[in-house]
């Protein structure tokens, strides 16, 4: 059973590009959650979704930042227009049935922005 | 708001000791707490998961254990390796707002073990 897969797993983009970052989770999981780990700081909660719904996008910025789990295929964490402060590591987790189980978490995508 | 401290921030131990890690949260209302392990560069890796209706858990040379009522969580290394150098974070994820699926990170500590 392969665990959660992240894809890219580094990604380079220049200030202005739009960034993709996809997740894939474990099989028979269907809640995703995104984390993002910024240089010198803890890991802080994103985005929380269900099968083509968000639960949860309370930690999302305001704007350039979008996230999707469609019914078919991963989950996608959508930047536009980035910036250098972008740069962070971008965590995937997943967990089973409900979001009070176990979350297991991806290798991450670590993005840099030039 | 929920916030998640840990102390020590960084720890340096000789191979062989035991040891033992503290988290501590403001809000009692949890549903679990997790501990989880991340070596540098990489992922995280779930060490051990407790229920807020439990005290400990124990995985091998790891027992973590919680108290709700005075809002912390203790991480024990027994026999510490070299391969347990990495650092250690706990989360919780909270009973309150609008989504119990958010997990609230502590800093970590970072653990050496050395030879």
């Amino acid at each position: 059973n392969a665990g959660v897969m992240q894809n890219p797993r580094h990604l380079v983009r220049r200030r202005g590009q739009e960034a993709r970052l996809r997740c894939s989770p474990m099989k028979g999981h269907s809640h995703v959650y995104w984390y993002r780990q910024l240089p010198e700081e803890g890991l802080k909660f994103m985005v929380y979704l269900q099968k083509e719904n968000i639960i949860d996008e309370s930690g999302m910025p305001k704007e350039r930042f979008s996230a999707e789990f469609p019914k078919e295929g991963p989950s996608i964490l959508r930047i536009q227009q980035v910036v250098r402060g972008d740069s962070a590591a971008y965590f995937c987790a997943s967990s089973r049935r409900h979001s009070q189980e176990t979350q297991y978490f991806g290798p991450g995508t670590r993005l840099l922005v030039l | 708001k929920q916030e998640v401290t840990q102390i020590p921030a960084a720890l340096s131990v000789p191979e062989g000791e035991n040891l033992v890690l503290n988290c501590s949260f403001t809000d009692s209302a949890i549903y679990n707490l997790q501990w989880f392990r991340q070596d540098p560069g990489k992922g995280l890796t779930s060490l051990l998961l407790i229920q807020s209706s439990q005290r400990e858990q124990t995985s091998g040379r790891l027992n973590a254990s919680l108290d709700k009522s005075s809002g912390r969580s203790t991480l024990y290394i027994a026999a510490s390796q070299p391969g347990d150098s990495a650092t250690y974070l706990c989360a919780d994820s909270n009973a309150g707002g609008t989504s119990y699926g958010k997990l609230t990170f502590g800093q970590g500590t970072i653990l050496t073990v050395h030879p």
